[in-house]
């Protein structure tokens, strides 16, 4: 198994409040994503990061931010949660080549 | 229309069954990928593919270039196969996938 990490697991929370989810991996891979799943449609990109300090909008990224500080780390933040951001949050790493993704365990997020 | 489409949306099969999932695709693709999803659980890597065919235990793997076209086979199926199998390819114009809306499989015993 890839070595990803995601935290925390399981967070409820209330409309209007910030919220941070990390990402962690011990694989050094450059490249970081931040996808959204929701019933009825498949993984959505919000975020990516292709290197330290490097990221780059998915086709969700409205009220959601991203950082990359350090290689191994990779944060998403709802500055003003909505219940619309309600989701199971994935974070995956990958190489460039043929862009093969490995995913972390997931979070799940209740913005109530 | 989506760049890549999944079918069939769910499949509910007995026990022993050959089951097949196909997905197509409109893009100019370097790669494809399924991957699977238990209920509940995360998204493991089952197979890549630029060409031919691939097999993993149970599982295999075609792909059709010209056609576009690539099948994800279970051969002997098994309740434990229950799970959602995506598809995803990595487009040839840059660094990201484009995914299917999955495939529920229901194996009953």
């Amino acid at each position: 198994d890839a070595g990803i990490t995601q935290s925390p697991r399981h967070k409820v929370t209330e409309t209007g409040t910030p919220v941070t989810l990390r990402c962690h991996q011990t694989e050094n891979h450059r490249y970081m994503y931040w996808y959204r799943q929701d019933p009825g449609h498949g993984l959505r990109l919000i975020h990516y990061s292709y290197g330290v300090k490097d990221t780059d909008k998915g086709e969700v990224s409205d009220g959601y931010s991203v950082s990359r500080s350090k290689t191994e780390d990779f944060l998403l933040t709802l500055e003003s949660a909505t219940s619309s951001q309600t989701s199971v949050y994935f974070c995956a790493i990958g190489h460039y080549a043929y862009n093969e993704q490995f995913f972390g365990p997931g979070t799940r997020l209740t913005v109530l | 229309k989506n760049e890549v489409e999944q079918s069939p949306q769910n499949l509910t099969a007995q026990e022993g069954e050959f089951i097949t999932i196909n997905c197509s695709y409109s893009v100019g693709i370097s790669a494809l990928h399924w991957l699977q999803q238990h209920p509940g659980g995360g998204i493991v890597s089952l197979f890549m593919l630029s060409s031919g065919k691939k097999k993993h235990g149970r599982l295999i793997a075609t792909i059709n270039i010209q056609e576009k076209h690539s099948s994800l086979h279970i051969t002997a199926s098994h309740p434990r196969d229950s799970a959602v199998y995506i598809c995803a390819v990595s487009s040839d114009s840059n660094y990201q996938l484009i995914w299917g809306a999955g495939t529920k499989l229901i194996i009953k015993p």
